[in-house]
């Protein structure tokens, strides 16, 4: 038990729609990333948030987005998805001290999309 | 960017064996971590090892940094120790902002 959650668990849409995914981090933790996870692939990540901002991103398109809130949950958002965007959505907390990541991830148990 | 490579891709070993997992990776790194996905998508993490060797129980991880590779031990395999091992290393590159790349990881299965 890492005491990151995420919601919903399994979700369903169809192209074109939007979704919204929740992440409450560790206690004592203060920053967020997720990570899009392809079946038979590893984690990509996407982007993490660091003080309510975004402080790193890989390669994903602006229709995917997240915000971190004053108590360090975070959403990620995903717009006009697209069939490819099915895929387990995973969250890890983390701690960064002066701005710095000390590393170490704690992951949540993940939100699984479906696009139809 | 980095390159994390990790071998083998699949694994099959009878309970009580052991096995080595390995991560390469193609530049210097901050830190790598080890984790365990379990059947139902959580990842677990098994160690931070940037460098050295720890241990715990019957698993065990060395870091060699200045090689670029990482070994991950499993003695006495149970059933339970099936599933997907992966590696992630934060690239020196990323400036502590710690953007990690996952390898494809180990997929193991242990029989009874």
């Amino acid at each position: 038990e890492t005491g990151v959650t995420q919601s919903p668990t399994h979700l369903i849409k169809t192209r074109g729609q939007q979704v919204t995914l929740r992440c409450s981090s560790q206690s004592g933790h203060n920053t967020v990333s997720w990570y899009q996870q392809a079946l038979g692939q590893g984690p990509q990540f996407i982007f993490q948030y660091y003080r309510e901002e975004e402080n790193g991103r890989g390669n994903f398109p602006p229709r995917f987005s997240g915000l971190q809130f004053p108590n360090y949950s975070s959403e990620l958002n995903v717009n006009a998805l697209e069939l490819d965007d099915s895929a387990l959505y995973l969250c890890a907390s983390s701690l960064a001290a002066g701005g710095r990541n000390t590393g170490e991830l704690f992951f949540g148990e993940g939100s699984r999309l479906t696009v139809l | 960017g980095i390159q994390v490579e990790q071998s083998p891709p699949d694994l099959i070993l009878q309970e009580g064996a052991n096995s080595t997992l390995r991560c390469n990776f193609s530049d210097s790194v901050n830190n790598l971590q080890w984790f365990h996905q379990n059947p139902w998508g959580q990842l677990i993490n098994l160690f931070y090892i940037p460098s050295g060797t720890k241990q715990n129980g019957r698993l065990s991880a060395t870091t060699v940094a200045t090689e670029r590779y990482s070994l991950l031990y499993i003695s006495s395999s149970q059933t339970t120790d099936s599933g997907v091992y992966f590696c992630a290393v934060d690239p020196l590159a990323s400036g502590g902002s710690y953007i990690p790349t996952f390898g494809r990881g180990t997929s193991l299965i242990v029989h009874p």
